[in-house]
């Protein structure tokens, strides 16, 4: 069974850059394929970015290209993913969440945590 | 890139009700989809995947179907518990997985 932890909520200026983690217990986070969800408040989920193990390598949705990074801890089993350049409309809660080792859909869900960009 | 299309966005229904919620893909996706249910406040739950595959511990009044482009969620009897906003997403692109828009269900 995958657990995931992620860190607490966060208010952020327009610019600036923001990092969520997410800790895993369960499994090592290298037998993982960690993505990350956002939702902004009354909206529908929306796919950032998650790793790819056949290519080894994480993929971004077009809309977040340039501006997100998604990093990992092996010595923690921690997930990272930093924003810049925050805009109001990147208030929203994200999400860490994973599949069971072996298959592609979303077992695992970290809490969420909401992040609020706000002058 | 993959779109998908839920529809109603919107619904409103009883308890004992049969509920069918659809998801049509902009392309083909090989019945890698999946439903989720969402309750307000907290993460999504997985319900169904690889189109009709019914996730463990999920009660059987859930189920899906489709292929090709066209994918649907019933509830066979809407229980109380079961209000809530379900998403369709496809991982036939996998990583990326795509969501649809969601289907709000409410309480008539």
């Amino acid at each position: 069974q995958v657990h995931l932890v992620q860190s607490g909520a966060e208010v952020k200026k327009p610019g600036a850059s923001v990092r969520v983690s997410c800790k895993v217990s369960g499994y090592a986070i290298t037998e993982l394929s960690m993505h990350w969800v956002r939702q902004a408040p009354g909206k529908g989920l929306e796919w950032m970015g998650g790793f790819d193990p056949e290519d080894d390598e994480t993929i971004f949705a077009q809309k977040f290209q340039g501006r997100v990074t998604m990093t990992e801890d092996t010595s923690t089993d921690t997930a990272y993913m930093e924003l810049k350049s925050l805009k109001s409309d990147d208030t929203a809660v994200y999400y860490c969440a994973t599949p069971a080792p072996g298959t592609w859909y979303f077992d695992y869900w970290g809490h969420g945590t909401l992040v609020t960009v706000s002058s | 890139d993959i779109q998908l299309t839920q529809s109603p966005s919107f619904m409103s229904a009883s308890v004992g009700d049969r509920v069918t919620i659809t998801c049509r893909a902009s392309q083909g996706i090989n019945s890698y989809l999946a439903w989720y249910q969402q309750k307000p406040g907290k993460a999504p739950k997985l319900l169904i995947y690889a189109a009709s595959s019914l996730e463990s511990g999920v009660p059987s009044r859930f189920s899906g179907s489709g292929s090709g482009t066209e994918y649907t969620l019933t509830i066979s009897s809407l229980q109380p518990e079961d209000f809530a906003t379900y998403y369709c997403q496809q991982v036939d692109s996998y990583p990326r997985g795509t969501f649809g828009q969601g289907t709000r269900l409410e309480n008539k």
